[in-house]
């Protein structure tokens, strides 16, 4: 079973740039995750798809961040314009309905310089 | 508001020896508690998981303590080797409602980095 793939694995930009991440998740899986994880934190929740819809975006900075999952499989998080505070590994997962067996990919680092 | 307190947030233990890792929740609506492992460069892992009508769960080394009315959950590593150096989230689940319908939200404690010596 191939797992969740992310791209790219590292970023660098100046503050005040535009970046975008992108994550394919296991074939058939229904819910896809987007996390923050800063350095020496837990992962932080920022938005939830349930096949193609929005089911919890309560905790992602709607004026900087948006995210789509187009046709309910691949998922785009861009950040616009970027800040400092913003250097974080974005992990994505994805899962069936409820929380077992919940697979994260390997995270795109994001340094805002 | 941190809802999952975790500690230590770091742990030196000897090969061999046992590993131990506690976390406290307060919202009495979590009804999933997992134990995720992190190797750096990689996404976390589910390791093992519980539900709180257990007291204890054991899958090979690992085993969760679960206590309900302490609202505290703990993961023990039996024969700790060093391939087991990693981080650990334990994070607590629950069912939430909102406007996009209801879903399961996952909340992660802090993180403890175990380093076990060979």
């Amino acid at each position: 079973e191939a797992g969740v793939a992310q791209s790219p694995r590292y970023k660098i930009i100046e503050k005040r740039q535009s970046v975008a991440f992108w994550c394919n998740p296991i074939s058939g899986h229904a819910t896809l995750y987007w996390y923050q994880q800063i350095l020496g934190q837990g992962p932080k929740l920022l938005i939830q798809f349930q096949n193609n819809g929005v089911v919890d975006d309560s905790q992602l900075p709607k004026d900087r961040f948006s995210a789509e999952r187009l046709k309910g499989v691949d998922s785009t998080l861009k950040i616009q314009p970027a800040k400092l505070e913003d250097s974080a590994v974005y992990l994505c997962a994805s899962g069936g309905i409820g929380l077992e067996k919940l697979f994260f990919g390997s995270g795109t680092q994001l340094s805002v310089l | 508001q941190q809802q999952v307190k975790q500690s230590p947030q770091s742990l030196i233990v000897q090969k061999g020896g046992i590993s131990i890792i506690n976390c406290a929740y307060e919202n009495t609506a979590f009804d999933y508690f997992p134990w995720y492992q992190q190797f750096p460069g990689k996404g976390p892992a589910l390791l093992i998981a519980i539900r709180p009508d257990v007291s204890e769960k054991k899958e090979g080394r690992f085993t969760i303590s679960f206590n309900k009315s302490a609202k505290q959950f703990s993961l023990h590593i039996m024969d700790s080797q060093p391939g087991d150096s990693a981080t650990y989230f334990c994070a607590a689940g629950a069912r939430g409602y909102n406007s996009g319908g209801s879903n399961y939200k996952l909340t992660f404690g802090k993180g403890t980095l175990l380093t076990v010596n060979p």
